[in-house]
Parts: C-alpha cells; structure tokens; sequence
C-alpha cells in the first residue's frame, strides 16, 4: 500500500491561509488523494478528495503536483474551528482499506 | 438525520472481562468498519464488512470479534485475549462499491479504559 508522508505539527494565525504538504512519493495510477481531518476526540471527517487536477470545495482547496508525488492542502481562512489533525491517505480504487498515518496536528493561535 | 451512532462514549470495564461495543448505521451503507486510535497515533483497521454476514480481518484483529447480522449494526467484541485494550473506538461505514473509492463515514468513538 502506498503510504503518505506528513509533518507531525504545523501552527497557523487565525484568518490566515494554512497550506497542509503531504508526500506521496509511492502513489500510483489509480490512488485517489484524500484528506480527512479528526477534530478532538471526535472520528475524522471527509475534507476533499482529488485524482489529477486541483479541486476546491467550500472547506478547501487540494492542490496535486504535476507528477502526483506530493500534494497540499489549502486551507483559505483559517479558524480556531480548523484546529484539528489533518490525514492525507491514498485511496486504491477498488479497495476497502484506509491507511491513516499519523497526520499533521494543526493549531490555530488567536 | 442519517448517521453513525456508537454508544457509550465512555466504558470502562475490569481487566479480563469482554465488553461489547455498539455501532448502528441509518445511511443504508452496505460496508462498515472498525478503528483502533491509541494517544497521538493514527487508526488503525481491526475488522470491516462489505455486506451483511461477512467480515474480514484488518490489521490488527488479535483479541477482537465482531458480527453482522444486519445491514444497520456491526458491533465489537473486545475480548479478555486483547492485551491492551484501552484506546478509543472508532466505526465507520460507506457505500459498498469502492469504485472510483468509497468514501467512509466516522461515527463519534467509544472511549474504552480497562482498570
């Protein structure tokens, strides 16, 4: 399975745009790119998805690199709603199994 | 309102007895799954159901059984042979056919503490 590279933590200012990398170096022609996101103690939640092309949705942007080895996450206006663990996982299409790393905890400062 | 119930959201139990964990789904999913998540760790799969009267094992399946009698329920067994039992729970669901993807449903977890 192709696993997803983040970084442990990243900070944000409140109404500031939040940009989320994640590394997928492994990824393959059928991965789709997902991105949940876990508030505190609650089960995580679907953020956005893409295969090829940037998407946009109205919680956020997905940015994919040309080669699909990396993409990032946009967050436009970050709020202290936003503060959450954000999991960047690829999706095998035909598959049942989620991979979650342990994915990148977002704080936002007031 | 269609979602995903687990319930309690806090248990606790006594080392060596099994509990049984609740998951009821109204989104007419065919497919549903269970997650472990220790402290400041990702989730990791115990078991999932594509339909009704089947499931297969994830990767971490040791000390766990689960049933699915009916398309709405998958309940979790956490049996006295789950060495560290305490964590927290999670299930989720999604539409059967995985093709593109499925995207999956998380219910609000159980928080399990063995004293």
């Amino acid at each position: 399975d192709a696993k997803t590279t983040q970084p442990n933590s990243m900070e944000s200012n409140e109404e500031e745009p939040v940009h989320l990398p994640c590394n997928h170096s492994t990824i393959s022609g059928t991965d789709y790119i997902h991105w949940y996101r876990q508030l505190p103690s609650q089960g995580p939640e679907y953020v956005i998805h893409g295969l090829t092309s940037n998407v946009n949705n109205r919680m956020a942007s997905l940015a994919i690199a040309e080669d699909r080895k990396s993409s990032t996450l946009i967050l436009h206006r970050a709020t202290l709603r936003d503060a959450a663990v954000y999991y960047c996982i690829l999706i095998t299409s035909g598959t049942y199994k989620y991979i979650f790393g342990t994915g990148t905890r977002l704080k936002v400062l007031a | 309102d269609g979602g995903i119930t687990q319930s309690p959201k806090y248990l606790f139990r006594k080392e060596g007895q099994n509990v049984t964990l609740s998951c009821e789904q109204n989104l007419n999913h065919d497919a549903m799954y269970w997650y472990r998540q220790d402290p400041g760790q990702g989730l990791r799969l115990i078991y999932y159901s594509q339909i009704v009267n089947d499931f297969q094992k994830g990767d971490i399946a040791e000390g766990y059984s689960v049933s699915r009698e009916k398309k709405e329920s998958f309940p979790l067994t956490v049996t006295s042979a789950q060495k560290n039992p305490t964590a927290f729970y999670l299930c989720a669901s999604s539409t059967g056919t995985p093709y593109p993807y499925n995207e999956q449903f998380f219910g609000p977890g159980t928080r399990l503490t063995v004293l």
